[in-house]
C-alpha cells in the first residue's frame, strides 16, 4: 500500500517549457487535491477534484491545468512555466463524505523554473 | 471558511507538554477544527480533529473552548521528532463539491533537548 505517490520528485524547467506532475493514490479515494508551498509559507490550494472526470479551482489556479481521467490519478499541468511557479507541489487525497476530512499527502515534487 | 490565528513560533523542552493555541473566533456552528503538522519538508500529516467535545488520540489531545472560538493542541510528552510546523484549520462538514481545506501559516514548534 503506497498511499499517495508523486512523480517526478524533482524537476528543473526553463521559462516557457511545459510539464505534467502525476499524482497516484491506491486508497480508492474520491477526492484529490494539488497544493503548492512556497518557502516559509503555508500550503495554497491550486485545484481539486471530487471524483473521476471532475475538477474545480482552488485559491491559486492561474497558470495550471488539471485532469482526473482515472479515479486513482490526478495530473497537474503547467503549459508555459514561469519563475513564479518555482515551488514545492503536494498532492493529497481523501475519502470524501462524512465528518472525517483526513487528507493523505504525498512527499512533494520540487519544481524550479529558471 | 473561518479564519484561524496561530502564533508564528513556539518552543518547549523535550519531555514536557507542548500546548499550541489557535484562535478561530468566526467559526460557524457546523465547522470542524483540524490539526495537521509538517515535519521539515515532508507532506503534511493529519493529527486530530473535533467539533465541540475534547478529543484524544495516540498522537495528541484537542481542547476546544465552550464557545468554540479557540482551541489548544496538546502534545503531552514532546520529543525532538515533534519539531514541525503545526497547522490549525477550520472547515465545514462535507458539502458536495464545495469542500476544500485551506492552510494558513501555522506555528513552528521547536522542541529543545
Amino acid at each position: 500500500n503506497a498511499g499517495v505517490t508523486q512523480t517526478p520528485k524533482f524537476r528543473v524547467l526553463k521559462t516557457g517549457q511545459s510539464m505534467t506532475l502525476l499524482c497516484a493514490q491506491d486508497m480508492n479515494h474520491e477526492y484529490m487535491y494539488w497544493y503548492r508551498q512556497d518557502p516559509g509559507m503555508g500550503l495554497r490550494l491550486i485545484h481539486y477534484s471530487v471524483g473521476e472526470g471532475t475538477t474545480a479551482k482552488g485559491e491559486v489556479p492561474d497558470g495550471y491545468n488539471v485532469s482526473r481521467l482515472k479515479k486513482q490519478n490526478f495530473l497537474l499541468g503547467l503549459e508555459s512555466a514561469a519563475p513564479s511557479q518555482t515551488s514545492v507541489y503536494f498532492c493529497a487525497s481523501s475519502y470524501g463524505g462524512g465528518a472525517s476530512g483526513e487528507l493523505f499527502f504525498g512527499e512533494g515534487s520540487r519544481l524550479t523554473v529558471l | 471558511d473561518a479564519k484561524t490565528t496561530q502564533p508564528p513560533s513556539m518552543d518547549c523542552a523535550e519531555g514536557r507538554a507542548a500546548n499550541l493555541p489557535c484562535n478561530h473566533s468566526t467559526i460557524s456552528g457546523n465547522e470542524y477544527v483540524y490539526w495537521y503538522r509538517q515535519i521539515h519538508s515532508q507532506g503534511p500529516q493529519y493529527i486530530i480533529h473535533g467539533l465541540k467535545n475534547n478529543e484524544t488520540n495516540e498522537m495528541a489531545s484537542l481542547i476546544i473552548t465552550e464557545d468554540r472560538k479557540s482551541s489548544t493542541l496538546i502534545l503531552p510528552h514532546a520529543t525532538l521528532r515533534d519539531t514541525a510546523v503545526y497547522y490549525c484549520i477550520v472547515r465545514p462538514p462535507w458539502v458536495d463539491s464545495s469542500y476544500k481545506l485551506i492552510f494558513g501559516s501555522g506555528t513552528r514548534l521547536l522542541v529543545r533537548p
